[in-house]
């Protein structure tokens, strides 16, 4: 069955660093699109970073926009996020996703992770 | 951006009743690439409906999906003791992609 197991979400100061990490299996990782959504803590889903099947083309939200980038190692069936300048407001579950077509993306998601909390402060 | 607003916030209902769950959006949702996803505490969410009205794999045929445009509704025509949770939506029609701040069915 599908598995996306995140990791790396830690407490880090407000202007560090972070990298997520989501291994993906059960699947052809290589066929699909990728997402990451987060979810701040009691609110609700905020969509924020998309791969395409062949890490060809990225999207991102405006508020990570420069800050954060996404990336994908099909060798490995990884993926990856980036986080620079960390925020307050970048706290947050942050869930490895899978979208919902193939190979190119439809912008729905079709598989998640249980997400790994990212908490920002000082 | 689409700013997807779901009414009401709360619905408070009995297993066995009707649930209808309202999304309008702020311009049209482009080829009604709408979906709905159910989440239940500490879990992640879960596609139920894409399309406005295509049921994803494994979900029950209690639930449907309609609308076209701005509007949109997810119905529950009988609740079940599973089916409460909150419950988001999502356009995908246009970028960025956007969620509603979501609509929790709690049990009366």
């Amino acid at each position: 069955q599908v598995q996306l197991v995140e990791s790396g979400g830690t407490v880090v100061q407000p202007g560090r660093s972070l990298r997520l990490s989501c291994a993906a299996s059960g699947f052809t990782f290589r066929s699909y699109a990728m997402h990451w959504v987060r979810q701040a803590p009691g609110k609700g889903l905020e969509w924020v970073a998309v791969i395409s099947y062949d890490a060809s083309n990225k999207y991102n939200i405006d508020s990570v926009k420069g800050r954060f980038t996404i990336s994908r190692d099909n060798s490995k069936n990884m993926l990856y996020l980036q986080m620079n300048s960390l925020r307050p407001e970048d706290t947050a579950v942050y869930y490895c996703a899978r979208d919902g077509a193939r190979p190119y993306w439809s912008g729905y998601i079709d598989e998640w992770g249980q997400g790994t909390l990212v908490t920002v402060s000082s | 951006e689409i700013v997807l607003t779901q009414s009401p916030g709360t619905l408070s209902l009995s297993p066995g009743e009707r649930a209808t769950l309202s999304c309008r959006a702020s311009q049209s949702v482009s080829r009604n690439y709408l979906a709905w996803y159910q989440q239940k505490p500490g879990q992640p969410p879960r596609l139920f409906m894409y399309g406005a009205s295509t049921r994803a794999t494994g979900i029950p045929d209690r639930f449907s999906g309609s609308g076209s445009g701005t509007d949109f509704t997810l119905t529950i025509s009988r609740l079940e003791p599973e089916d409460f949770a909150v419950y988001y939506c999502q356009q995908y029609g246009s970028s960025p992609w956007t969620f509603g701040q979501g609509a929790k069915v709690e049990i009366k």
